[in-house]
């Protein structure tokens, strides 16, 4: 079984500026997928990002970025120019690529508020 | 393209009774994946349907059963409910297996 772990139960961050999410994973795969979803106030899960561990590129999408470093099986996301709308809580998740075990296996969560 | 919406937002029920929830994926999406949310275990995965077939269960007890129809709307049923299924359940849909995921708005579930 995958497990996810994210560290930061909580984080705050002044609006405009930076802030790094952390995320361990533990598996034997090596084909497989992961992703940052946030989920705001209003509890819908909104996916940010999504990482392919064969690509060795990291994923970017406008303000966010991860490093993906798959020997040392972390997976970290980076909010630059935080927003206020960015205030959310942060879920890891992993998905195997092969096989039929492929749901999402979930991080405990990081909340993030960011300050005006 | 309409997102996944789910029905209703809101239920609040009493502990014995069952409950359906309401699942339409994305236009086009043939996977749909079901998953609960409470504040002590997280989330959590309870089963995924494609092309009306369940392919993967979580380790829910027998009580949690879903379907999928053929346009690929899927419903999750609850007997018996249990003041401890309170929760937020989620759907998610996928063009395909093994492909990104995306949620609904979710249904709050309330068990007295």
């Amino acid at each position: 079984a995958q497990t996810v772990t994210q560290s930061q139960p909580e984080m705050s961050v002044q609006e405009a500026e930076t802030v790094t999410l952390s995320c361990t994973y533990d598996t034997s795969e090596n084909n497989y997928y992961l992703f940052w979803y946030k989920q705001p106030p209003s509890r819908q899960m909104i996916l940010v990002i999504r990482q392919e561990a064969y690509k060795q590129q990291n994923a970017t999408e406008n303000r966010f970025s991860v490093n993906f470093q798959k020997a040392a099986k972390s997976f970290s996301l980076k909010i630059s120019d935080s927003q206020l709308g960015d205030t959310a809580m942060y879920f890891c998740a992993f998905m195997k690529h092969e096989g039929v075990d492929y749901k999402l296996s979930f991080g405990a969560g990081t909340t993030v508020t960011v300050r005006a | 393209k309409a997102g996944v919406t789910q029905t209703p937002r809101y239920l609040i029920k009493t502990r014995g009774q069952q409950v359906t929830l309401s699942c339409s994926p994305i236009s086009g999406h043939r996977s749909v994946s079901w998953y609960q949310q409470t504040p002590g275990q997280g989330l959590q995965f309870l089963f995924e349907y494609f092309s009306e077939t369940q392919r993967n269960k979580g380790n829910f007890p027998g009580r949690f059963s879903g379907r999928q129809f053929s346009n690929s709307r899927s419903e999750m049923n609850v007997s018996t409910l249990e003041l401890g299924d309170s929760a937020l359940y989620l759907c998610a849909s996928s063009l395909w297996m093994q492909e990104t995921q995306y949620f609904g708005p979710g249904t709050r579930l309330l068990v007295l």
